[in-house]
């Protein structure tokens, strides 16, 4: 079983729409939940992150960890066309295992 | 700061051949990582080091060796080329107390 597991899509939505990224994940012990954002050829940059449970947000973007079903959201509000990207969802127990997913390609068509 | 880099930006090699894929960071950052990533399967984790001097293992290590002399350098070799190892390599760096790993631009290798 992987550690993580993400739809990898692709995902297109218009502008302005609402997009959810999900991943889960199996080893209860992670407490380290980021989510990363690769545009085309380039390397991974870090987007949100959080510990534990609960809600993280930031702008147009929020985080959520729920960890009774090892579940961990993105949403996208407003969505717009620079947010067309790679979305990554990861996890992490020590300070070294850093486990991703296979990742979500997104398109925001204008 | 330039960040993390990584050279070259492409490579083709054939089999048999030997590289080494270069990566530098002017963070001051002790913890260095390699990476490959594959179509639809996500990054893996190759090797990672802690600090100069020291280094170790991660989740698919055959056919690479890493060393760290330096804490702004870390090298990845590959002495024998095989085509399953035609992926991007990304280079990866994070401070002591943290969670985020700093990305270069990666490397991109074909074996044929």
């Amino acid at each position: 079983q992987k550690e993580v597991e993400q739809d990898p899509g692709p995902l297109s939505v218009p502008e302005g729409a609402i997009v959810s990224l999900n991943c889960t994940y199996s080893n209860s012990a992670f407490q380290y939940f980021m989510w990363y954002r690769q545009y085309s050829r380039k390397g991974p940059e870090l987007l949100m992150y959080t510990y534990s449970s609960g809600n993280k947000e930031d702008g147009r973007f929020t985080a959520q960890v729920d960890k009774s079903s090892k579940y961990i959201s993105l949403f996208i509000r407003d969505s717009q066309p620079s947010d067309s990207a790679t979305y990554l969802c990861a996890t992490q127990t020590g300070a070294n295992n850093l486990f991703f997913g296979t990742g979500t390609r997104l398109t925001v068509i204008p | 700061n330039a960040g993390v880099t990584q050279t070259p930006k492409f490579r083709i090699l054939k089999i048999g051949q030997s590289m080494t894929l270069q990566c530098a960071q002017d963070m001051n950052h002790n913890y260095m990582y390699w990476y490959r990533q594959d179509p639809g399967m996500g990054l893996k984790l190759i090797y990672y080091s802690v600090g100069a001097g020291i280094t170790d293992k991660g989740e698919v290590p055959n056919g690479y060796n890493v060393s760290r002399s330096t804490t702004e350098d870390f090298p990845l070799r590959l002495e024998l080329a095989a085509p399953s190892q035609t992926s991007v390599y990304f280079c990866a760096s994070r401070r002591d107390r943290g969670y985020e790993q700093y990305f270069g631009p990666g490397t991109r290798l074909t074996v044929t």
